[in-house]
């Protein structure tokens, strides 16, 4: 199995760019989760979904973040426009089940910097 | 959910057992105690999750306290591919809070 599958694994770009961060689950997995991590404030969860439904989307910071799961093998994390304190490093992570107890699979990230 | 304390560096000579504590005593009682590792630059990491009962698997040990306020991840032979950031998370599913964690560094 290739694991999470996350691109581009670095991203550059000028401040009021759209960004468009992609990620690919295990396949067979339900449950999609990404993360944004900073020296700041740690590893935060952004959003996740279930069967390719957003199940908490509390932890998007703002509308400039949107998140879609358009099928079980595909999401995309956007922001438009980009501004430097998004400068982060962004984890997908997937599962199967959705219950109670389940182990998160995480991919390599994607570091982006917004100049 | 529950608010978790862990050092937040320890040190441990290559080949001891590595002890690695959480106090997480606001846990609740439908919350399983999940441990993660971080090595640098790479994703988080699964490595064992529990309980009430002490847990073990190729990777870790997990002993929970009866009152489930605290508990050790137990590296029983540290190698120097075991420096990492740990961290400790109650959760009721899905949602993982990570902390601080533990910064450990195996030491040859």
């Amino acid at each position: 199995d290739a694991g999470v599958i996350q691109s581009p694994r670095h991203e550059v770009t000028e401040m009021g760019q759209e960004v468009t961060l992609r990620c690919k689950p295990i396949s067979g997995h339900n449950s999609l989760f990404w993360y944004r991590q900073t020296m700041m404030r740690g590893l935060e969860l952004l959003i996740y979904f279930n069967n390719n439904v957003p199940i908490d989307d509390s932890g998007m910071p703002e509308d400039r973040f949107s998140a879609k799961m358009p099928n079980a093998s595909f999401s995309t994390l956007k922001i438009q426009p980009s501004e430097p304190r998004d400068s982060a490093v962004y984890f997908c992570a997937s599962s199967y089940g959705g219950g109670w107890y389940n182990e998160q699979f995480f991919g390599p990230g994607t570091r982006l910097t917004v100049l | 959910d529950a608010k978790t304390t862990q050092p937040p560096s320890m040190d441990c000579a290559e080949g001891r057992a590595a002890n690695l504590p959480c106090n997480h005593s606001t846990i609740s009682g439908n919350e399983y105690v999940y441990w993660y590792r971080q090595i640098h630059s790479q994703g988080p990491q699964y490595i064992i999750h529990g309980l009430k009962n002490n847990e073990t698997n190729e990777m870790a040990s997990l002993i929970i306290t009866e009152d489930r306020k605290s508990s050790t991840l137990i590296l029983p032979h540290a190698t120097l591919r075991d420096t990492a950031v740990y961290y400790c998370i109650p959760s009721r599913g899905n949602q993982f809070y990570f902390g601080t964690g533990t910064s450990l560094t195996v030491i040859p």
